[in-house]
């Protein structure tokens, strides 16, 4: 089945514990990325990927890091993780012509 | 600054009757508009885009580059119409994406 899965989906941790959320989609696509969810803001953009190795900042990308080391993996790194990094992370990927895939999202809480 | 607005956070409206979701943008360049919706208990997903100029679902929505709008609409709503919509608008490379906060639609029976 054609999907994109993010693991963990739901994880609480404490400040300043590393962690990493992993994105991994099997549809081929070359276009990768992240997004938050809070509530009353939407989606917001974190990070974004065109294609291996070429990563890009979105609208919110401080506190977080991506690489894009296979094309089908996009994992999410907090390296120090804050209370205000509390919120859903949806992970997506696409095609040109901006349909984007999404992930079931993954509920972090940062105490 | 790039933004999507989207005014209600929720419209209720009974079965059969018209629906319109607003939504309004602003963006220093030539925008591409997008509509995904997320039903319970299901992924978020395309509704339709602009750049296709698709009715699906029976919903259509027309882009007014002078209002700055890309409002969604249905003339006669179902009941499995009920969801969140989420407006979104990308520039012509396909590569940032900036959504609205999202409008809760109840079709009441």
């Amino acid at each position: 089945e054609a999907q994109v899965t993010q693991n963990p989906r739901y994880l609480i941790t404490v400040t300043g514990k590393k962690l990493t959320v992993t994105c991994s989609q099997n549809m081929n696509h070359e276009y990768m990325s992240w997004y938050r969810q809070d509530p009353g803001l939407g989606l917001r953009q974190i990070y974004y990927s065109m294609n291996v190795e070429v990563t890009d900042k979105g609208d919110v990308p401080e506190g977080y890091k991506v690489s894009r080391k296979e094309k089908r993996n996009f994992p999410l790194i907090l390296e120090s993780p804050s209370p205000n990094q509390t919120s859903l992370y949806f992970c997506a990927s696409g095609l040109r012509g901006g349909e984007l895939f999404f992930g079931e999202g993954s509920r972090l809480t940062v105490l | 600054a790039q933004r999507v607005t989207q005014p209600e956070k929720l419209l209720s409206v009974f079965k059969g009757a018209p629906v319109e979701l607003k939504c309004n943008y602003s963006y220093s360049g030539s925008p591409e508009l997008f509509w995904y919706v997320q039903y319970s208990r299901q992924r978020l997903q395309l509704l339709l885009r602009h750049i296709s100029r698709e009715s699906i679902k029976g919903f259509t929505a027309d882009l007014n580059k002078g209002e700055t709008s890309f409002h969604l609409k249905k003339p006669f709503a179902q009941e499995e119409d009920s969801a969140m919509y989420y407006c979104a608008l990308s520039g012509f490379n396909f590569n940032k994406f900036y959504f609205g906060s999202g409008t809760k639609l109840n079709v009441k029976p």
